[in-house]
């Protein structure tokens, strides 16, 4: 079974600054994807970013991007120049072949003006 | 866009009654999935169906049924709703891939079992 650990309820973040939400999971697969979702107050979850876990680059989109170590099964998001509108919940999740997603506990974003 | 819908955003019902969560997809995903949220928690998956009339239980599917007889609508029944089944419940379409696939979620539907 997979098992994803985020271990920071919460973090805050100054507008325009760096932040990091950190990941780890384990899992039996060999071939596997990590996610991160993000979920506003009150509005639906939307995908932030995907990993393939055979991909040694980390993936990126725009000002959000990963920093994947498989060997530690690490998988943290660093979110650069934060918006207000990046306060949300993020959740980490891992999927396998069988389509189903693992999710973390997920951690809640504050961003100070 | 891909566009999940799930019937209602609140939702109120009694100990005992039969309740159904109701969640249609339009692009025409195979894959379709059933969570329930809690805080701390994260969202722990109930059931998910990759075809019509097909089912699998997920981590947490006591307590819960699940129906797809047409392939854009996936219904959550909870046969008899206890006060421990108040959560979110966040229904979620994918295609069907080798786990690549992004899974699309609805607004989510908040349950009270009073």
């Amino acid at each position: 079974a997979q098992t994803v650990t985020q271990s920071q309820p919460e973090m805050s973040v100054q507008e325009a600054e760096t932040v990091t939400l950190s990941c780890t999971y384990d899992t039996s697969e060999s071939d596997y994807y990590l996610f991160w979702y993000k979920q506003p107050p009150s509005r639906q979850m939307i995908l932030v970013i995907r990993q393939e876990a055979y991909k040694q680059q980390n993936a990126t989109e725009n000002r959000f991007s990963v920093n994947f170590q498989k060997a530690a099964k690490s998988f943290s998001l660093k979110i650069s120049d934060s918006q207000l509108g990046d306060a949300a919940m993020y959740f980490c999740a891992s999927n396998n072949a069988g389509n189903m997603l693992t999710f973390g506990g997920g951690t809640r974003l504050m961003v100070k003006p | 866009d891909v566009k999940v819908t799930q019937s209602s955003r609140y939702l109120v019902k009694r100990t005992g009654e039969k309740v159904f969560l109701e969640c249609v997809q339009d692009m025409d995903h195979e894959n379709m999935f059933w969570y329930r949220q809690d805080p701390g928690l994260g969202l722990r998956l109930i059931y998910f169906s990759y075809d019509v009339k097909m089912k699998e239980k997920g981590d947490i599917p006591e307590g819960y049924s699940v129906s797809r007889e047409k392939k854009e609508r996936f219904s959550l029944i909870l046969e008899s709703a206890s006060t421990n089944q108040t959560s979110m419940y966040l229904c979620a379409s994918s295609l069907l891939g080798a786990g690549s696939q992004p899974q699309h979620f609805g607004d989510g539907t908040r349950l009270s079992i009073l």
